[in-house]
């Protein structure tokens, strides 16, 4: 398998656009996860997935973050309108299942760098 | 809430040992994670360690726990410049349904 693909890589935006940031997990992974990382606060989980369904999207920081996973392979984590300081890299993650030592780990893909001007 | 405290910066000489620590606030967490973020990539999982364990060896990695203190570490050893990243502690949260991670511990390795 590929791994997590997630793109785009880099997105230059103005404040006020809409920003789409898409992911792949691996095939047969039931766990999907939106994480955001910045200097400041690190690592902060956004929203995750169980089998496309979401169950905690209590680290979504405003109405503005939106994210959907409509089936196995796909998911969007959408900003609209965007603000400067959503400026982050975006990470997406999968898993097999969650905790554990073997197959309880998270797989990230290599980020989204959004830049909000 | 649960909460992972690490520091930020760590300077070595190649050759010498890392050592690497994490507190943590969730006495109940069954696993606790190493991850590796090499420059303009995702995490990776380093190692990890069951609760009712209190050292784990790999290689050059030796995790210790000391779940008293709720206190975690990381030794590297004969660190290398290969070994350059951030690394991340993690807990499982109360829940049971992510991880919670630090903010991260940049490892600079100088030859």
């Amino acid at each position: 398998d590929a791994g997590v693909i997630q793109s785009p890589r880099h997105e230059v935006t103005e404040m006020g656009q809409e920003v789409t940031l898409r992911c792949k997990p691996i095939s047969g992974h039931d766990y999907l996860f939106w994480y955001r990382q910045t200097m400041m606060r690190g690592l902060e989980l956004l929203i995750y997935f169980n089998n496309n369904v979401p169950i905690d999207d209590s680290g979504m920081p405003e109405d503005r973050f939106s994210a959907k996973m409509p089936n196995a392979s796909f998911s969007t984590l959408k900003i609209q309108p965007s603000e400067p300081r959503d400026s982050a890299v975006y990470f997406c993650a999968s898993s097999l299942f969650l905790g554990g030592g073997n197959g309880g780990e998270l797989f990230f893909g290599e980020g989204s760098r959004l830049t909000v001007l | 809430g649960e909460d992972v405290e690490q520091s930020l910066f760590l300077s070595v000489r190649e050759g010498d040992s890392s050592v690497i620590n994490c507190t943590y606030t969730d006495s109940s967490s069954t696993y606790l994670y190493w991850y590796k973020q090499e420059p303009g990539a995702g995490l990776q999982l380093l190692t990890y360690i069951f609760s009712n364990m209190d050292m784990k060896q790999d290689q050059r990695l030796t995790v210790l726990l000391n779940k008293k203190d709720k206190h975690l570490s990381l030794r590297i050893a004969d660190t290398q410049t290969g070994d350059s990243a951030i690394y991340f502690c993690a807990e499982i949260n109360q829940a049971g349904t992510a991880l919670i991670f630090g903010k991260g511990t940049t490892l600079s390795v100088s030859s």
